[in-house]
């Protein structure tokens, strides 16, 4: 399975931008890249995906590197509703939109 | 509110027992996944479905099974229960179970096996 490589952690304070990075050196040219989130005590929620473009939707932005081998999520204004583990991951094509999870980011946000 | 609907919320059975866990998926959705979220293991992808057949295999373990019905409801069996199963369940549903769409998951079943 494709693979993505996050920090264990983060730390951010109430109302500061907060840049999560991700690494996929493997990635292919059809792999989409998605990022989900889990608050406690819920279920994985959507935030963005993305190809090759920077994308932009009400809960964040995606920055695609040039070479696609890595991606950042940017949270523009941090709330301590954002507090909650990120993933990143790939969706490889002709897998069916199946989704591997790795150990994401816990991103704690500080007030 | 996601509009994935799992049920029970909760479970407590005994090993050795079987348990089925139920999904409806958002309305419309064709393609539903099963997740198992432990605290050694992380989220670990078991099986997904498309408009009633099976499309993708991951984790899954001989004991448990799964299927799709005409409705696009989706069971999740899991028998010859051991203490190692108790975990979270989660379902997913997403359009088409294509790369370029997004998934939306339930609140999961958190079963226990005592």
């Amino acid at each position: 399975d494709a693979k993505t490589t996050q920090p264990n952690s983060m730390e951010s304070n109430e109302e500061e931008p907060v840049h999560l990075p991700c690494n996929h050196s493997t990635i292919s040219g059809t792999d989409y890249i998605h990022w989900y989130r889990q608050l406690p005590s819920q279920g994985p929620e959507y935030v963005i995906h993305g190809l090759t473009s920077n994308v932009n939707n009400r809960m964040a932005s995606l920055a695609i590197a040039e070479d696609r081998k890595s991606s950042t999520l940017i949270l523009h204004r941090a709330t301590l509703r954002d507090a909650a583990v990120y993933y990143c991951i790939l969706s490889v094509y002709n897998q069916g939109g199946k989704l591997i999870f790795g150990q994401g980011t816990e991103l704690s946000v500080k007030p | 509110d996601s509009g994935v609907t799992q049920t029970p919320k909760h479970l407590i059975t005994a090993t050795g027992q079987r348990v089925t866990l139920r999904c409806s998926p958002r309305s419309g959705d064709l393609s539903v996944y099963w997740y198992q979220q432990s605290l050694d293991q992380g989220l670990q992808f078991l099986i997904q479905y498309y408009n009633g057949e099976e499309r993708a295999k991951g984790n899954i373990l001989e004991r448990f099974s799964a299927q799709q019905f005409p409705d696009l409801h989706s069971e999740l069996n899991l028998s010859s229960l051991e203490l190692g199963d108790s975990a979270l369940y989660f379902c997913a549903s997403s359009p088409a179970g294509t790369v370029n769409t997004e998934a939306f998951f339930g609140q999961g079943t958190r079963l226990t096996v005592v």
